[in-house]
C-alpha cells in the first residue's frame, strides 16, 4: 500500500492559487491518485483523480510528475469556502490493500 | 446530493442503550463502508462490504455490529458503547471491485454522543 505524506496545515489569502503536494514514494503501477475535500462535520467529497501528467476539472487541477512519486493539487483563486481538510489517497480498498485517510492538509483561507 | 444518506444525523445515547445507524445509497454501487472520525483524528476504516459480504473488519470492538442486507443498505448496530466511542460515523459507497479508480462517495455522517 502506498503511504502518503502531506503537510499538516497551510494558510493562504483569498484569490491566490494554492498548491498542496502529496508524496507517495511507494505508489504501485496500477494505483491512481485521488484527492478528497472535507468540511467540518461532513463526509469527505471527491475532488479529482489522476494517473499521470495533468488532470483538470471545474474545481481543481492535479499535476503528477513522470515518476509518479508525488502529486500536487492546485486550487485556483481560492475563496473562504475552500477552507477545509484535503486528503490525498493512493490505491484501492480491497483485497490486501486498505485505503487510509491520513491526517490530510488543513487549508485555511484568510480574508 | 451525494446519493448517500444517513440517519439519524445526530444521536445521543447512554452506555446501556442499543441503537442503530442506517445508511442508504442510491448510486447502484456494490461496496459500502463504515468509518469513524473522532475529534481531530484521521478517518478510521471500520468495515467494508462488497456485494453484501464483509471483506474487511479492522479489529473493531464487538459492541459495533454491522449489517448489510442488500447492496443499497448498511446498518451499524450499537450496544453498550463507551464515552470514547463518541464520534462522527460516516458511511460511504463505491462501485467496488478491484478497479484502481474506485472513488468513494460519503454520506453526511451521524454525530454520536455517548453519555
Amino acid at each position: 500500500l502506498a503511504k502518503t505524506t502531506q503537510p499538516i496545515s497551510m494558510d493562504s489569502y483569498e484569490g491566490q492559487e494554492v498548491n498542496i503536494t502529496c508524496s507517495h514514494n511507494n505508489i504501485a503501477t496500477n494505483d491512481y491518485i485521488t484527492w478528497y475535500q472535507q468540511f467540518p462535520s461532513q463526509g469527505p467529497r471527491f475532488i479529482i483523480q489522476g494517473y499521470k501528467t495533468k488532470v483538470t476539472n471545474e474545481v481543481a487541477s492535479l499535476f503528477i510528475p513522470a515518476d509518479r512519486k508525488s502529486s500536487t493539487l492546485s486550487l485556483p483563486r481560492v475563496s473562504l469556502s475552500d477552507t477545509a481538510v484535503y486528503y490525498c489517497l493512493v490505491g484501492v480498498n480491497f483485497g490486501n490493500e486498505k485505503l487510509t485517510f491520513g491526517t490530510g492538509t488543513r487549508l485555511t483561507i484568510i480574508p | 446530493e451525494t446519493g448517500v444518506t444517513q440517519t439519524p444525523r445526530h444521536l445521543v445515547m447512554g452506555m446501556t442503550n442499543k441503537k442503530s445507524l442506517k445508511c442508504e445509497q442510491h448510486l447502484g454501487h456494490n461496496a459500502m463502508y463504515w468509518y469513524k472520525q473522532s475529534a481531530k483524528k484521521p478517518l478510521e476504516l471500520m468495515f467494508v462490504y462488497s456485494l453484501e459480504e464483509r471483506v474487511e473488519n479492522n479489529s473493531v470492538p464487538s459492541r459495533f455490529s454491522p449489517e448489510c442486507p442488500n447492496s443499497s443498505h448498511l446498518f451499524l448496530h450499537l450496544h453498550t458503547l463507551q464515552p470514547e466511542d463518541s464520534a462522527l460515523y460516516l458511511c460511504a459507497s463505491s462501485v467496488g471491485g478491484t478497479g484502481s479508480t474506485d472513488t468513494q462517495y460519503f454520506g453526511p455522517g451521524t454525530r454520536l454522543t455517548v453519555l
